[in-house]
């Protein structure tokens, strides 16, 4: 089984909707991550967490939210989806208190608005 | 201008010949260096951290030249299993933020 999961793996929605994408994890990491991913462009951080009480705006997280609802769960929000919000989305963890240790994605959620 | 940028290609490279490319990062107070691996659609998968002094793994060399700023990734008796989009990753001071290139594909042929 997969070490960090992700539902669901592809939507398709329509501007305005809410969507939630969720995020599981096995590895027992403290730190996880929201990124996404659109062509031509590097993979930016949305929101991040370092531990259950602790949840960290990234470079664009206007249009989102988080959810930290346990140690092994990380899921994000969009409240009401834009087209540009169309994007490849992944999840990602890490252990200890330094983002030098690998950061272990998920599968992506590929996410289309309408 | 971006924090990290790398040349997209494609490097169309026949099996066994030697393909190496460079990522640059504006920010020289960068701290570590990364590079990922990318499969069509897939997730990014880390292939190796890079030292100053340069490493190796296997096939792969990395190296980092802080004073112009540019990290580069070679690969030697390329396979077919090579052919990816490998991103250039740099942690900068903070201690949460990695900054992702675009990504530079790779395709081998046979």
């Amino acid at each position: 089984d997969a070490d960090v999961t992700q539902t669901p793996r592809n939507r398709i929605t329509k501007t305005g909707k809410r969507i939630m994408l969720e995020c599981s994890q096995t590895k027992g990491h403290d730190r996880m991550y929201w990124y996404r991913q659109d062509p031509g462009l590097g993979l930016r951080l949305i929101y991040y967490s370092f531990d259950v009480k602790d949840i960290n705006k990234g470079e664009i997280s206007d249009g989102y939210s988080v959810s930290r609802q346990a140690q092994a769960k990380f899921s994000l929000s969009l409240e009401s989806a834009i087209p540009n919000q169309t994007a490849l989305y992944f999840c990602a963890t890490s252990e200890g208190t330094s983002v030098k240790r690998e950061q272990f994605f998920g599968p992506g959620t590929r996410l289309t608005v309408l | 201008r971006k924090e990290v940028e790398q040349d997209p290609g494609p490097f169309n490279v026949p099996e066994g010949a030697t393909v190496a490319f460079n990522c640059t990062y504006s920010n020289s107070a960068s701290q570590s260096f990364f590079w990922y691996r990318q499969d069509c659609r897939k997730e990014p998968k880390l292939l190796m951290s890079v030292y100053s002094s340069g490493n190796e793994d296997g096939r792969f060399t990395a190296q980092l030249n802080r004073a112009s700023q540019y990290i580069s990734l070679l690969i030697r008796d390329s396979k077919l299993s090579d052919s990816a989009t490998y991103l250039c990753v740099v942690n900068e001071d903070n201690d949460y933020k990695l900054s992702f290139g675009a990504g530079t594909t790779v395709t081998v042929r046979a």
